[in-house]
Parts: C-alpha cells; sequence; structure tokens
C-alpha cells in the first residue's frame, strides 16, 4: 500500500493568513491525489483532484500543486469558514488517506 | 440531485455481524464504483474498500484492516451497496461513510454509527 504522510499535523492561523499543507507518498502517484476538506459532524467535501484541479464550486483561493511524491494544498487568504480538518487521498493504487491537517484560529 | 443514504449502523458485540446498506439515488447506480470509508472517533478517515461497476467485472477491493472479514457487494437493480462486516473488533468502531467513485470522490452520504463494544 501506498503510504501518505501529511504535515503539519496541525497548524494555527489567522484570517487572511496564506497556509501551505504538504502531502508525501511513499512512491510516485502521478499525480492521482485529492484533497478533502472535512468539519465536525460532516462528511468530508471534495476541493482539488489530480493534485491541481479545483473542483466546481470551490473557491479560488484554493489550489493545489506538486509531483512524483511531493504535494502542497495552498489557502491563499484564510476565510473563517475555512478552519477545518484537511486531508489528502491518493488513488493512484487503492486509497489511502493522509492523517490529516486540523487548521485552528489563532 | 446525487443522494447517498447509509443505514445499518448500532451497537454490536465483538465477534459478531453488522451489515450496512448505502441506497443511492440521483444517477446511474450501475455505471459507477462504490466505496466504504471510515473515521473512529477523533481520528482520520480510512479507505475501507470499494466494488467495481459491472462493466468493469464488479470485482472488490479492500484494505489489509478488514480483508477477509469484510464483504461489499452491490445490487444494482435496488441501487444499493451493502457493507457485510464479519467478526467485528473495537477497533472497528467508527462512522462508515458510504461514496461514489473508487477514486477522488465528490459524493459522500452522511455516516452510520457503528459501535464494537461488549
Amino acid at each position: 500500500d501506498i503510504q501518505m504522510t501529511q504535515s503539519p499535523s496541525s497548524l494555527s492561523a489567522s484570517v487572511g493568513d496564506r497556509v501551505t499543507i504538504t502531502c508525501r507518498a511513499s512512491q510516485g502517484i502521478s499525480n492521482s491525489l485529492a484533497w478533502y476538506q472535512q468539519k465536525p459532524g460532516k462528511a468530508p467535501k471534495l476541493l482539488l483532484y489530480a493534485a491541481s484541479r479545483l473542483e466546481s464550486g470551490v473557491p479560488s483561493r484554493f489550489s493545489g500543486s506538486g509531483s512524483g511524491t511531493d504535494y502542497t494544498l495552498t489557502i491563499s487568504s484564510l476565510q473563517p469558514e475555512d478552519f477545518a480538518t484537511y486531508y489528502c487521498q491518493q488513488y493512484y493504487s487503492t486509497p489511502t488517506f493522509g492523517q490529516g491537517t486540523r487548521l485552528e484560529i489563532k | 440531485e446525487v443522494q447517498l443514504v447509509e443505514s445499518g449502523g448500532g451497537l454490536v458485540q465483538p465477534g459478531r455481524s453488522l451489515r450496512l446498506s448505502c441506497t443511492a439515488s440521483g444517477f446511474t447506480f450501475g455505471d459507477y464504483a462504490m466505496s466504504w470509508v471510515r473515521q473512529a472517533p477523533g481520528k482520520g478517515l480510512e479507505w475501507v474498500g470499494f466494488i467495481r461497476s459491472k462493466a468493469y467485472g464488479g470485482t472488490t477491493e479492500y484494505a489489509a484492516s478488514v480483508k477477509g472479514r469484510f464483504t461489499i457487494s452491490r445490487d444494482d437493480s435496488k441501487s444499493i451497496a451493502y457493507l457485510q462486516m464479519n467478526s467485528l473488533k473495537t477497533e472497528d468502531t467508527a462512522v462508515y461513510y458510504c461514496t461514489r467513485d473508487s477514486t477522488k470522490t465528490r459524493f459522500w452520504g452522511q455516516g452510520t454509527l457503528v459501535t464494537v463494544s461488549s
């Protein structure tokens, strides 16, 4: 199985900040990577797929990049509704998730 | 509108069995793979497994943690996917989500809680 290592595990930031979350795969995944946002008590929401493709309806302040084994999610200017937990997921082979990044208000 | 509704969760003793159902609507069910993802209380997401559409053989894949104990099946005539869980362990306690597709997934159910405890 492909292991996904996500960092940091938690992050404190302020409204308006730019934040970056990283995800490293244990082997190359050819951009077969998705990012999800999850709020307490809710199902995850797909934000990006194919490493950098923005899901319909997701604000453009969310962006993704990377290649090979290393990928990043960037939120360009944090909004109050962005404080949540974020997960990466590879689907190059049988899917696996990163352990999550909890984004908290500073 | 795509809707996925899980049912069948509850409290079950270790070693017993439970079957979850995922009733789908709003799309041609038989054309899509269906997956199960779980989340233990306060923990992250764990992919459980998926079943391919009949066009791709209807075959299944499972996470190592559930392989040999869990079985995913589907009834395309009823638009329902099932997760049969046998030999349940306390560590199987989680919210179980049904999702459409076997790769990235934009459609999730609301989840059903399974608690394994004596």
